[in-house]
């Protein structure tokens, strides 16, 4: 199995400019999250999705930011229109529900900077 | 606001010796797992432990929970150089759902 996969794997844009980052999950895993990581902040749960709807939510710092699933392979995190602040590490992580409850497998992550 | 929180935030020993890390959390949990990061990666599940389970072990890792003090601790017994790594615990709240939330971390450097 590949792992999960994110794209890319760095990005530099200007402030204002959309930003698209991209996930494929673990094929056969319900449940995927999106995660930001930064020095100041540590990990923070932006939001989740189980079978490709979104859960929660609740971590999603503005309405700058959206995510979708569109199926149970892809998953995509925007930000529009990005600024300085939201540079970060963006992590992609999936899991299956089962004995192994609650297990998170992490792509590598799309280091984001915003000038 | 973040769940747990690790101590000590950093960590440097001799290879071969123990490293012990500790994580405290604030609400009642389904689960406590621990991660691993190298630098420029993603985390690595390393260990999950249930909230009815005390102790645990993998390896050279060893995990135990506390429940009543709402704690945890991972020991990396006869370290190596390659532990080099950060290490989060991560706690899913007993409040349904798989919102599962990492601590701050603890650096630890293994010197060979």
């Amino acid at each position: 199995d590949a792992g999960v996969i994110q794209s890319p794997r760095h990005e530099v844009t200007e402030m204002g400019q959309e930003v698209t980052l991209r996930c494929k999950p673990i094929s056969g895993h319900d449940y995927l999250f999106w995660y930001r990581q930064t020095m100041m902040r540590g990990l923070e749960l932006l939001i989740y999705f189980n079978n490709n709807v979104p859960i929660d939510d609740s971590g999603m710092p503005e309405d700058r930011f959206s995510a979708k699933m569109p199926n149970a392979s892809f998953s995509t995190l925007k930000i529009q229109p990005s600024e300085p602040r939201d540079s970060a590490v963006y992590f992609c992580a999936s899991s299956l529900n089962g004995p192994s409850l609650g297990t998170l497998h992490f792509g590598n992550g799309t280091r984001l900077t915003v000038t | 606001s973040q769940q747990g929180e690790e101590d000590p935030q950093a960590l440097s020993i001799q290879e071969g010796e123990n490293a012990t890390m500790n994580c405290s959390y604030k609400t009642s949990i389904n689960n406590l797992q621990w991660y691993r990061q190298n630098s420029g990666r993603g985390l690595v599940h390393l260990i999950l432990i249930r909230s009815n389970e005390r102790e645990k072990h993998s390896g050279r890792l060893r995990v135990t929970l506390d429940t009543s003090k709402k704690s945890s601790s991972l020991l990396i017994t006869a370290s190596r150089a390659a532990d080099t790594a950060s290490y989060f615990c991560a706690t899913a709240p007993n409040t349904g759902g798989f919102k599962t939330i990492f601590g701050a971390g603890t650096r630890l450097f293994v010197k060979a």
